[in-house]
Order: structure tokens, then sequence, then C-alpha cells
């Protein structure tokens, strides 16, 4: 298994440009979620999405759309970007089981905005 | 006040010492609580889950107090493979998001 996957590992973007990150997970699990991480704020929910089929905001989503494709994909969408989300972007699914919760992380896509 | 606060140290200390990070929660009605690592420029990665009996993995052990909201991680015998940063984590919100709190570095010398 491949985990949960990110595209691409870097990005520089001018002001404005629009692009798509992507996220794939081989894991079969129902929730995705969509975080960016900067220096001293630690790890901040932009969007999840629960199931196949739905999503909803998480604390941060302003300029962020997301598309929930299939139960394996969750992209991410900056339609117009500005230099306050140049950020570490991180992916995750979760598992649930009897034993647990269990968040796992792909390796994120390091975007800087100019 | 943030919902998850924690030291960001860092916490430097030689090997083979023992240390322990402290975590507080603002949300009461948080359901389950866990210790992320993270190494530099990677993803967070599950240490442990802390269960409200306290648990221990290894060199590692956990305790949860409801009463007064906070979490803490004990390591000992630290080793240099050790140094990364630790992020503590709430589960709210219903069971579908996770709160991070800003982590505490620890960095292990010879």
């Amino acid at each position: 298994n491949a985990g949960v996957t990110q595209t691409p590992k870097f990005q520089v973007l001018k002001t404005g440009q629009s692009m798509t990150l992507q996220c794939a997970q081989d894991m079969n699990h129902n929730s995705m979620y969509w975080y960016r991480q900067d220096p001293g704020m630690g790890l901040r929910l932009i969007y999840y999405s629960a199931s196949e089929g739905t999503t909803d905001k998480g604390e941060v989503p302003n300029g962020y759309n997301v598309s929930r494709l299939n139960k394996r994909e969750f992209s991410l969408r900056l339609e117009s970007a500005a230099p306050s989300q140049t950020s570490v972007y991180f992916c995750a699914s979760t598992e649930t089981s009897g034993s647990g919760y269990t968040q796992y992380f792909g390796p994120g896509t390091r975007l800087t905005v100019l | 006040r943030k919902e998850v606060e924690q030291d960001p140290g860092p916490f430097n200390v030689p090997e083979g010492a023992t240390v322990a990070f402290n975590c507080t929660y603002s949300n009461s009605a948080s359901q389950s609580f866990f210790w992320y690592r993270q190494d530099c420029r990677k993803e967070p990665k599950l240490l442990m889950s802390v269960y409200s009996s306290g648990n221990e993995d290894g060199r590692f052990t956990a305790q949860l107090n409801r009463a007064s909201q906070y979490i803490s991680l004990l390591i000992r015998d630290s080793k240099l493979s050790d140094s990364a940063t630790y992020l503590c984590v709430v589960l709210t919100g219903g069971g579908n998001k996770l709160t991070f709190g800003t982590g505490t570095q620890l960095k292990v010398e010879l």
C-alpha cells in the first residue's frame, strides 16, 4: 500500500495564479482532510470530507475549494493564490476501528506564492 | 485561548535522560487524545493514543487528567533518534476533527 500520496511535492506560484493539489489514499478510508501548517501555528484544518460526496469547512477555508472525486481522491484548489497561502499543505485520511482512531498523512506539498 | 496548548521548547537533553512534555486542552467535551511525532520537514505520524488509565509503549508513557484537562508524555532513556517535534492532538467535533497543538521540539544530544 502506498498510503496517502500527494502531488506535487513543491510548487511556486505567482499571486493570482490558480492550482489544484491532488491527494489519494489506497486504504479504503471514508474520511479525508486537508490541513495547512505554518510556523508557530500548528496544523490547521482547511476542509474535510467525512465520506464520498460530502465536504465541510474546517477552521481556515477562505480562499480554497475542495472536491471529493471518489472514495480515494480529495483535491484542494486555490482559485487565486495569495502570498498568505504560502504554507505546507498536508492531506490525511482516517481509520476508525475498535482499536482506536488513526490519521494517516501524506508527505506534504510545499507551496510558495510570490 | 488556544484549544490545545503546548510549550514549544526546544527541550535540549542528553542521551539517556528522561524528559516530560505537558499539554492542556480547553474543550471539556473532547473525546480522545493522542501524541503525534513530526520529524523535520516530514508528515506527522501517530506515536500513541492516550487513555484515561495511562498507557505505556516501551520507553514512552502517556497520561491523561480529564479533571485538569491536561495530557502528558514521558520519554525515558532518550535516544538521538527521539529528536523531533511532538504534537499533542485532541479529537472533538463529533469524532470527525482533530485539533493539533503547535508542538514541542525535542533535541537529544550526545
